[in-house]
């Protein structure tokens, strides 16, 4: 099945260090996008890229960094871990083939725990 | 840039019961106003959504409605099932230029359905 994976699924890393999320997708969709959920405050953006060449911060990018590798592959970077980027994070998809529709397919998301 | 705000943040309702759950969001330019459902340690996946063209749409025990005037939209679901239990986010997207399909979420709805 086509379908979005996340690597690691959980994470516990200490203050200062670098760590990287790593997002895959079999759906061959250009739109790929980094999330992150904390209880109470929804799903924030945190990057997206409509295609390869195209990078774009979201509301809450300060501390993150990613990288679109090929059209499958966009992973998420934390240069310098702190304690309040202790979160669920997701990875998501999404194109154009439905027209206006803009369906979006999450990843199963990524448990990290900064101490 | 756009803002979500839904309402209320939890919701508790007897099996069979009605549930109602109210979005409003900031930006006249937005059009498109998808429904997303996250069950308890799964990932978000999209349940229903609504173009400013349209305003209403069903789909079985399912309906959202929307306000462009009063720039709100709401979803409600009817003859509620232990399994609707779920946080609901709702979403906005602006349309057009780079911000297109760049999705805005609300800070989620936790829906307990008691049998």
């Amino acid at each position: 099945d086509a379908d979005v994976t996340q690597t690691p699924r959980n994470r516990i890393t200490k203050t200062g260090k670098r760590i990287m999320l790593e997002c895959s997708q079999t759906k061959g969709h250009d739109r790929m996008y980094w999330y992150r959920q904390d209880p109470g405050l929804g799903l924030r953006l945190i990057y997206y890229s409509f295609d390869v060449k195209d990078i774009n911060k979201g509301e809450i990018s300060d501390g993150y960094s990613v990288s679109r590798q090929a059209q499958a592959k966009f992973s998420l970077s934390l240069e310098s871990a702190i304690p309040n980027q202790t979160a669920l994070y997701f990875c998501a998809t999404s194109d154009l083939a439905g027209g206006m529709r803009e369906t979006q397919y999450f990843g199963p998301g990524t448990r990290l725990l900064v101490l | 840039g756009e803002n979500v705000e839904q309402h209320p943040s939890t919701l508790s309702v007897q099996e069979g019961d009605s549930a109602v759950i109210k979005c409003t969001y900031s930006d006249s330019a937005s059009n498109y106003f998808p429904w997303y459902k996250q069950e308890l340690g799964k990932r978000p996946q999209l349940i229903i959504d609504i173009r400013s063209n349209v305003g209403e749409k069903k789909d079985q025990r399912i309906a959202v409605t929307l306000n462009k005037t009063a720039k709100h939209f709401s979803l409600h679901i009817t003859e509620t099932q232990p399994e609707d239990s779920a946080v609901y986010f709702c979403a906005a997207s602006m349309a057009g230029g780079t911000s297109y399909g760049k999705l805005t979420f609300g800070q989620g709805t936790i829906l307990t359905v008691h049998p």
